[in-house]
């Protein structure tokens, strides 16, 4: 069964880069039947959508955001991870990770998520 | 603002019938099927429940049932029970942009 586990900083200041992994188990990450994405939620709202890869290295970002998210996967390492510049309060969420359907594009799998602060 | 359109709130009694709308455009719910429904219980990781318009995955009770029409689509959940209570979210892949996928607002249903 598939599991994904988020880790990363708690908290990160005004400006600086958050950076979190996602550690695949279960699973493949060279899967070539799925997309691996990043998704997060502000405290007390909704679903937002960061961005998915592809193994091969095809990637979709939300345009909002598009200029400070960079997704990354390692196959050596099973992991994909998410790394947002010059965050601000309005970064500060749970952040998930997940498994995206290739051919259909539905969240299949998703991790417990981290909570992210941003505060100095 | 979300880019699809979900009511804040919803509510019905045991054993009723209750339906979720997700209102797009023609760059995404009316575009794609590729409609997908969350279920969201507090504090925990949103749940998969039905993807490409009306599809279930294995394991999701088929008291949930999903079904599209020009831009809006819509979830129907049959003979409601207490542990339905959550956020429901809807998505849909998007043409918009760097093309990526958009989500409602989430719609909170209370089980009276």
């Amino acid at each position: 069964q598939l599991q994904l586990q988020e880790s990363g900083p708690g908290r990160v200041k005004p400006s600086e880069t958050l950076s979190l992994t996602c550690t695949v188990a279960g699973g493949s990450v060279s899967n070539r039947n799925c997309y691996w994405g990043w998704i997060r939620q502000p405290p007390g709202k909704g679903l937002e959508w960061i961005g998915s890869l592809h193994y091969s290295g095809n990637t979709f970002h939300n345009p909002s955001l598009k200029s400070r998210v960079t997704i990354s996967v390692d196959t050596s390492k099973n992991h994909f991870s998410l790394k947002l510049d010059s965050v601000t309060a309005a970064d500060t969420a749970v952040y998930y990770c997940a498994r995206v359907g290739g051919g259909d594009w539905g969240v299949n799998s998703w991790g417990q998520g981290t909570l992210v602060t941003v505060s100095s | 603002q979300s880019a699809l359109t979900q009511p804040a709130s919803v509510s019905g009694s045991p054993g009723q019938s209750i339906t979720f709308s997700c209102t797009g455009g023609s760059s995404d719910v009316g575009l794609y099927n590729y409609v997908s429904w969350y279920q969201q219980h507090p504090a925990k990781a949103p749940k998969l429940m039905i993807y490409e318009v009306n599809k279930r995955p294995s394991g999701v009770s088929n008291r949930f049932s999903g079904s599209k029409s020009g831009n809006t689509a819509s979830l129907t959940i049959s003979g409601l029970q207490a542990d339905d209570e959550a956020d429901y979210y809807c998505s849909s892949y998007s043409i918009s942009g760097n093309s990526h996928v958009v989500f409602g607002g989430g719609t909170k249903l209370t089980v009276l």
